[in-house]
């Protein structure tokens, strides 16, 4: 079967720096998003990875390995409005997007 | 219209009634989507449409359907609803189903409740 995994929920302080890590299996991988969701709001789109290595977006950079199956997403310089959830989600070989559970981020000041 | 919108925003239902979940995009894209978010699980397919005319069965298909007559509409169905489809149904829509960084882009969300 397929299947994503990362942990349930974490938590760290604003100003420091945060690891979400996410790791899969499915049939066929042509790709490796994540997606930010706050309470209450839909998912919204915030890195791709393909290849292997750290893609940087500011204060946000995603790091994939398809050999090892493994993703993270480093959040830096944590803000309080980077409390949210953030989801995880693999591309098969159908090119369907199979999710994780998400990782609910709480922040403290 | 920018993006995507749904209808209702929330809705509370009795079991056995049937239902239509409305979603309209603009941006002309190819590709839509419909999903399930219930809490502890990720989000689930129902159904997709790969272009306006086709559809087909994502992994959570029975209980709902959908038909995709034009480009910008693509409602989901619940034809007899029951309990367990109580959850929050996101709509989403993608340039085109292919490799790449084709994001997904998704609508606001219905919460649904079935009593």
């Amino acid at each position: 079967g397929q299947n994503i995994d990362q942990p349930t929920e974490m938590t760290a302080t604003e100003g420091a720096i945060v690891q979400i890590n996410c790791t899969y299996q499915t049939s066929g991988f042509n790709g490796l998003f994540w997606y930010q969701q706050h309470a209450g709001e839909a998912p919204t789109f915030l890195s791709y990875n393909v290849l292997d290595g750290l893609e940087e977006k500011g204060r946000f950079s995603s790091f994939l390995s398809r050999s090892k199956g493994y993703s993270y997403l480093l959040l830096k310089e944590l803000q309080m409005k980077d409390s949210a959830s953030y989801l995880c989600a693999v591309k098969d070989s159908n090119y369907q997007l199979i999710w994780g559970a998400g990782t609910k981020l709480i922040i403290k000041p | 219209i920018a993006g995507i919108t749904q209808a209702p925003t929330s809705q509370i239902l009795a079991a056995g009634r049937r239902m239509t979940l409305r979603c309209t995009q603009d941006m002309r894209h190819n590709a839509m989507y419909w999903y399930r978010q219930d809490l502890g699980l990720g989000l689930r397919l129902i159904h997709y449409s790969n272009t306006a005319g086709t559809t087909g069965k994502g992994e959570v298909p029975d209980g709902y359907s959908v038909s995709r007559a034009n480009t910008d509409d693509f409602p989901l169905t619940l034809a007899s609803a029951v309990p367990s489809q109580t959850s929050v149904y996101f709509c989403a829509s993608s340039e085109s189903v292919a490799g790449g960084p084709d994001e997904q882009f998704f609508g606001p969300g219905t919460r649904l409740t079935v009593l």
